[in-house]
């Protein structure tokens, strides 16, 4: 079966310190990997996705994520965190036909 | 502008009622969904249509019933609601890609509360 593993429950941070956020898959076949953040009480948003091509990819907010095909891994990254990216996070793959299966969620704090 | 939009926000209601639940989008989007988000927030799909057609049934109560009366609005009808449905419910909806490289825009959610 597909899916992606979020093996942090919680990861703590310091503002303005980098801050790593991981995820690894399972699937056959190439992976459309996905990030997605829900701030508290929200709906989930869209940060970044890998398709095909750069194994870095770029998103919003200043987030950024490597593809890793070996490890297979795809970790989300900021270099400075934000108090204000506190929130719950999380990995998915799509597994085709459009159905995305989630990982558990890695909630961030970042403390002043 | 909201792009995808649910009523009701939250709903309370008691063991064995019927209640439904909307959604629209106004992204022009030709596939919607419906997830459902449990206490410990893991996130689970459970239906997905294309052009009011129903492509993705994951294994779901029958109590559970989507409508999509067209490609802009999916709604959700629960019937003898049960303890256990009490959740965050989700609408999403994303552009139709080869197997899925669009990504999906969310809901803010309905929170239901079954007493």
């Amino acid at each position: 079966a597909q899916s992606v593993a979020q093996p942090e429950d919680q990861v703590n941070v310091a503002e303005g310190n980098p801050l790593t956020v991981k995820c690894t898959y399972s699937v056959s076949g190439n992976p459309y990997l996905f990030w997605y953040v829900q701030y508290p009480n929200r709906g989930l948003q869209f940060l970044l996705k890998y398709i095909t091509g750069d194994n870095l990819v770029k998103g919003s907010y200043g987030f950024e994520a490597e593809f890793n095909k070996s490890q297979t891994s795809f970790h989300l990254k900021k270099p400075s965190a934000l108090v204000s990216d506190s929130a719950l996070y999380f990995c998915a793959v799509n597994t085709g036909f459009q159905k995305l299966v989630f990982g558990t969620g890695t909630r961030l704090l970042v403390s002043p | 502008d909201t792009a995808v939009s649910q009523t009701p926000k939250y709903l309370v209601t008691q063991m064995g009622n019927d209640k439904s639940i909307k959604c629209e989008q106004n992204l022009g989007h030709d596939t919607m969904y419906w997830y459902k988000q449990d206490s410990k927030k893991f996130l689970k799909i459970m239906f997905s249509y294309n052009n009011k057609e129903l492509i993705i049934n994951e294994t779901v109560p029958n109590r559970f019933s989507p409508k999509s009366p067209d490609k802009a609005h999916l709604n959700l009808h629960i019937n003898s609601l049960e303890l256990g449905d009490s959740a965050v419910y989700f609408c999403a909806s994303s552009q139709e890609g080869a197997r899925g490289s669009y990504e999906q825009y969310f809901g803010p959610g309905t929170r239901l509360t079954v007493t």
